[in-house]
């Protein structure tokens, strides 16, 4: 099992553009989330999804949407990108499933480094 | 509302000393408290949780209710230990309240 994936690894973006950062899981969990990490600010939770179809927003939603169509995905939009949102984009997942996280364990992914000009 | 904080932002120690990585939260529920770890060029892992009471990697971490604390602990720091460590707090729906995290250094 891969476990949670993020693509791309790195992405320098100019202001204004949008992208999307994809995140997947093959553990059939049901608990998915976004995070940003800053320096000094620890991990930050963007939005969160507990299902197929069911999302909510976390502690610093402006600026980013998602959806949630599959289990498996759960992507991460950016509408116009601002010097603000440079950060590591960090995507995790937890549940039961074929891969279950004890206690709430959440499993993430390897981070995608965004730089905005 | 619920809060983790993590008063040192840089830890250093010497290979054999004891360390300590404190946390404090804040939480009107029961709290379920967690240490995960980001070693270098790596993702984050968890580490320890307290409901499991566990040692690993020889860190153990104790709830204190009465002060709001969940310090993680190791007798004797190796230079492996080196990395970023985070407490965190789940709340609703295993959402994740994380602090500002620790980096640990361990000098030889």
């Amino acid at each position: 099992n891969a476990g949670v994936t993020q693509t791309p690894k790195f992405q320098v973006l100019k202001t204004g553009q949008s992208m999307t950062l994809q995140c997947a899981q093959d553990m059939n969990h049901e608990y998915m989330s976004w995070y940003r990490q800053d320096p000094g600010m620890g991990l930050r939770l963007i939005h969160y999804s507990v299902g197929a179809g069911i999302t909510d927003q976390g502690e610093v939603p402006n600026g980013y949407n998602v959806s949630r169509s599959t289990t498996e995905d759960f992507p991460l939009r950016l509408l116009s990108a601002a010097p603000s949102q440079t950060s590591v984009y960090f995507c995790a997942s937890s549940g039961s499933g074929f891969r279950k996280s004890s206690y709430n364990e959440q499993f993430f992914g390897p981070g995608t480094r965004l730089t905005v000009l | 509302a619920q809060r983790v904080t993590q008063p040192e932002k840089l830890l250093s120690v010497f290979k054999g000393a004891p360390v300590e990585l404190k946390c404090n939260y804040s939480y009107s529920g029961s709290p379920e408290l967690f240490w995960y770890v980001q070693y270098s060029r790596q993702r984050l892992q968890l580490l320890l949780r307290h409901i499991s009471r566990e040692s690993i990697k020889g860190f153990t971490a104790d709830l204190n209710k009465g002060e709001t604390s969940f310090h993680l602990k190791k007798p004797f720091a190796q230079e492996e230990d080196s990395a970023m460590y985070y407490c965190a707090l789940k709340t609703n729906y295993g959402k994740l309240t994380f602090g500002q995290g620790t980096i640990l250094t361990v000098h030889p």
